[in-house]
């Protein structure tokens, strides 16, 4: 079965503190996709990142960065000195292709508070 | 940024209305995906859609009843709803691709449902 668990429901940090957001996942597939969206309390889904099973470098985006490592089955993110407008709900995804497309497992999100 | 425009924004409808959700996506992509957010659950895929062909229908009821004329609209109708069905409906578009397949989301429709 393919599983997403963030355990963390709920961060609260004060601005320019580093934060990182844990991600685990579960399946069998031996090629899939991980993804990081970033919901606003607007609503929308903003896609931040999609990683490649074979690919477990880490990434680096201005102050967001990754690290995936498939032997922990890990991809967890990382904001460093946070600002308020990184305050959203953030998701891990999984998708795997299955029956002619790609089928997204999404975790149960992390709220993030980034306090001024 | 956004490719995927979803109307109305906010809907509240009794429970014998029937209304329309509205979704559009400008960025060429061949699927289209209905999904739903209630509060305390994870994102629930409901239906999808690849090159206007429903391929998936996650056990949705049957008041639910989804409609794709083209790759660039989808529509979810809605009908005799029940309280419960209050929710974040999202839409999301993308490009069908063996080797990678990126969603990309609309805004939402917030759904109270009275």
């Amino acid at each position: 079965a393919q599983k997403v668990t963030q355990a963390q429901t709920e961060i609260s940090v004060v601005e320019k503190e580093d934060v990182t957001l844990d991600c685990v996942y579960e399946t069998r597939d031996t090629t899939y996709y991980l993804f990081w969206y970033k919901q606003p309390p607007s609503g929308e889904l903003v896609f931040l990142i999609r990683r490649n099973s074979f690919d477990e470098q880490n990434e680096i985006s201005g102050r967001y960065s990754w690290n995936f490592q498939k032997s922990t089955s890990s991809f967890n993110f990382t904001i460093t000195a946070s600002q308020v407008v990184d305050s959203a709900v953030y998701f891990c995804a999984l998708s795997s292709w299955m029956d002619s497309s790609y089928k997204l497992i999404f975790g149960s999100g992390t709220r993030l508070l980034v306090r001024p | 940024e956004t490719g995927v425009t979803q109307t109305p924004r906010h809907l509240v409808m009794g429970m014998t209305n029937k209304k329309s959700l509205k979704c559009e996506q400008h960025l060429g992509h061949n699927a289209m995906y209905w999904y739903k957010q209630s509060a305390k659950k994870p994102l629930e895929l409901m239906f999808v859609y690849n090159f206007k062909e429903q391929t998936e229908n996650n056990s949705v009821p049957s008041r639910f009843s989804p409609e794709c004329p083209n790759s660039s609209h989808l529509f979810l109708h809605l009908h005799t709803l029940q309280p419960e069905d209050s929710a974040l409906y999202l839409c999301a578009s993308s490009q069908v691709r063996r080797d990678q397949e990126t969603q990309y989301f609309g805004p939402g429709t917030r759904l109270l449902v009275l």
